[in-house]
Order: structure tokens, then C-alpha cells, then sequence
């Protein structure tokens, strides 16, 4: 059973496509985040939904979109996607102050 | 604001010898404090946290930390490290008055036989 799942794990695209990453937690967890760690494994914070209202939105390019149709899923929408955003993203879930619990992430690559 | 520091972005180790990762943070607010670790291509997974009460917290795989209040220090340690500790680690703080985790760079831990 797999807790924060993501889908898919390999994503290779061209320039000015748009792409969707899903992201689904079975853990309960009221609170999803998308972060983006870049090819020098910085992990950076992108947006935050709890209960399905967006409570962080750091400065992203309003070229990302995340969606949180219910409280056990966040997906992340990219328009016109350019080389800069390749990246490996990462859908988190968290209750609390337990932690976060991370998907295994997306490895996103455009050509 | 809240930032945290890994002093060291790599660190080369002998199987069996022991290890400490350092980790700094500083904030205006009292944190919680937490370590990853990442396996190659794989997402982050938690190792140890400290929320409260006794500044050493012990974790998975052998792991502890210890959390260090003057020095603003959360440094993890393992005593002998195998092969297959070799990963990337992050600490990670989260303010106590609001759910957002700040992670530091990263230290790869490479151990060889």
C-alpha cells in the first residue's frame, strides 16, 4: 500500500507543452505539498493545500497550477513548460508536526 | 525567517567508522527539527524527528540526533555506517506556529569499503 503516491515517475516532454503530475495520499492527512528539487538536489517549496484550500503559495510562475479536487489529492498542472523546469517534483503529505511524508517523486525533463 | 545550514555538502567515510552530518538552523520562533534521507532516485524518507523533551532522539537504521538549543544545532550521528548508508540527507526545521518545512541543501554521504 503505497502512502503518497505519484504518477507518473518519468515524464520527458518538449518545450511549450503542458503536462499534469497527479499526487494521491491514503495516510488521512489533511495538508499536500509540491515541491521542486533542482539538479543540485536543492529542495524548494512550491504550493501547500490544506483540506483543499491553498495555504502556501511561494513565488512560482503562474505557469504552475496545482488542483486539489478532494483532501487525498493535489495535482500540479504545467503550462508552456521551458528547459528551466526540468526538475524532479515531489508531492509531500503531512498531519501535524509528524513529518512529511514524500511520493517518490517525478523526474520531469524537457527537451 | 528561518534558514538552515548543512556545512557539508559531502562527506567520504569508511565502512564502520562512525559519522556526524552537521546541521544549524536559525529562526525567530521556536522549531521543530527532522532529518531525511534519499536514496538514489528514490523520494525523501524521515529518519528522526525532535518535537520535544529529551534533546537526544534516536531514529531508524542506527541513526540519532541531538538537539542543541544554544548552538542552534541538530546534528545526526551514527556510530559505524554500512554501505548502504551511502544517500543524500536533509534537515529540515519547521516553525512551531506554522506547518512549512525549510530544508537545507543537502549532505551526500558516500561510504566506501
Amino acid at each position: 500500500d503505497t502512502a503518497v503516491s505519484q504518477t507518473p515517475k518519468y515524464l520527458v516532454t518538449q518545450m511549450g507543452n503542458d503536462k499534469s503530475i497527479k499526487c494521491e495520499q491514503n495516510l488521512g492527512h489533511d495538508t499536500m505539498y509540491w515541491y521542486k528539487q533542482d539538479s543540485k538536489k536543492f529542495l524548494k517549496i512550491m504550493f501547500s493545500y490544506n483540506n483543499k484550500e491553498l495555504i502556501i503559495n511561494e513565488t512560482v510562475p503562474n505557469r504552475f497550477s496545482p488542483k486539489s479536487p478532494d483532501k487525498a489529492h493535489l495535482n500540479l498542472h504545467i503550462n508552456s513548460l521551458e528547459l528551466g523546469d526540468s526538475a524532479v517534483y515531489f508531492c509531500a503529505s503531512s498531519q501535524e508536526n509528524y513529518g512529511y511524508t514524500f511520493g517518490s517523486g517525478t523526474r520531469l525533463t524537457v527537451v | 525567517a528561518q534558514s538552515v545550514t548543512q556545512l557539508d555538502s559531502q562527506v567520504p567515510v569508511f565502512e564502520e567508522a562512525p559519522v556526524e552530518l552537521r546541521c544549524n538552523y536559525s529562526s525567530s520562533v521556536s522549531v521543530y527539527l527532522f532529518w531525511y534521507v534519499q536514496y538514489p532516485n528514490q523520494g525523501l524518507q524521515l529518519l528522526l524527528k525532535y518535537l520535544s523533551g529529551s534533546t537526544l532522539v534516536k531514529g531508524i537504521n542506527g541513526f540519532e540526533a541531538e538537539f542543541n538549543k544554544s548552538q542552534t544545532s541538530f546534528h545526526l550521528r551514527k556510530p559505524s555506517v554500512h554501505i548502504s548508508d551511502t544517500a543524500e540527507y536533509f534537515c529540515a526545521v519547521r516553525p512551531s506556529n506554522f506547518n512549512k518545512f525549510y530544508f537545507g541543501s543537502g549532505t551526500k554521504l558516500n561510504v566506501k569499503p
